[in-house]
């Protein structure tokens, strides 16, 4: 079974914070894919980020970075020096290889960055 | 240009009504997908087609049915509306194959009154 559990509902931090968003992942495939998707106030889904399950390196985009433990299962998603603009909700999604190319979104994660 | 473009943007209609919504892509994807968003944010896949066969056809009331005249379209039509079909409705392509990112439309907002 293929399933994302992201356990933070809603967080809310003061603009210039850092802060952390939590995806824990189960699957049974030895090659699986995570990404996270970003839906702000006016609704679209915008792609930010794959990762395959044999490329453990962390990632950075600028104030966005990924770190992906297998260990933990986890593939967390953290903003350095949180903006107004980040406010979104934050999907985290896996993707198997015998799924039909379908993907299991968790609950997602809504963050308000606070001026 | 727009990647992944459905119409309408809004669509408000009364109970037991039919409509449709469309969705259009111009990535060159093999692979189409529907998707409802409800109230809680929470997306749930409904239907993928590649190559214009149903590939993914989760648990959905017959009143929804998908139909995709090419690899570059996938509409989704709707029977006899009723309040809970109120959502959001994402439509979403990609290649075919394990880990393809998929893109998604600006989304329809459907309200059933």
């Amino acid at each position: 079974a293929q399933k994302v559990t992201q356990a933070q509902t809603e967080i809310s931090v003061v603009e210039k914070e850092d802060v952390t968003l939590d995806c824990v992942y189960e699957t049974r495939d030895t090659t699986y894919y995570l990404f996270w998707y970003k839906q702000p106030p006016s609704g679209e889904l915008v792609f930010l980020i794959r990762r395959n399950s044999f490329d453990e390196q962390n990632e950075i985009s600028g104030r966005y970075s990924w770190n992906f433990q297998k260990s933990t299962s986890s593939f967390n998603f953290t903003i350095t020096a949180s903006q107004v603009v980040d406010s979104a909700v934050y999907f985290c999604a896996l993707s198997g290889t015998n799924t039909g190319n379908q993907f299991y979104f968790g609950t997602g994660t809504s963050l308000t960055v606070i001026p | 240009d727009t990647a992944v473009s459905q119409t309408p943007k809004y669509l408000v209609t009364q109970m037991g009504n039919d409509k449709s919504i469309k969705c259009e892509q111009n990535l060159g994807h093999d692979t189409m997908y529907w998707y409802k968003q409800d109230s809680k944010k929470f997306l749930k896949i409904m239907f993928s087609y590649n190559n214009k066969e149903l590939i993914i056809n989760e648990t959905v009331p017959n009143r929804f049915s998908p139909k995709s005249p090419d690899k570059a379209h996938l509409n989704l039509h709707i029977n006899s509306l009723e309040l809970g079909d109120s959502a959001v409705y994402f439509c979403a392509s990609s290649l075919w194959g394990p880990g393809n990112i998929q893109y998604f439309g600006a989304g329809t907002r459907l309200s059933v009154l």
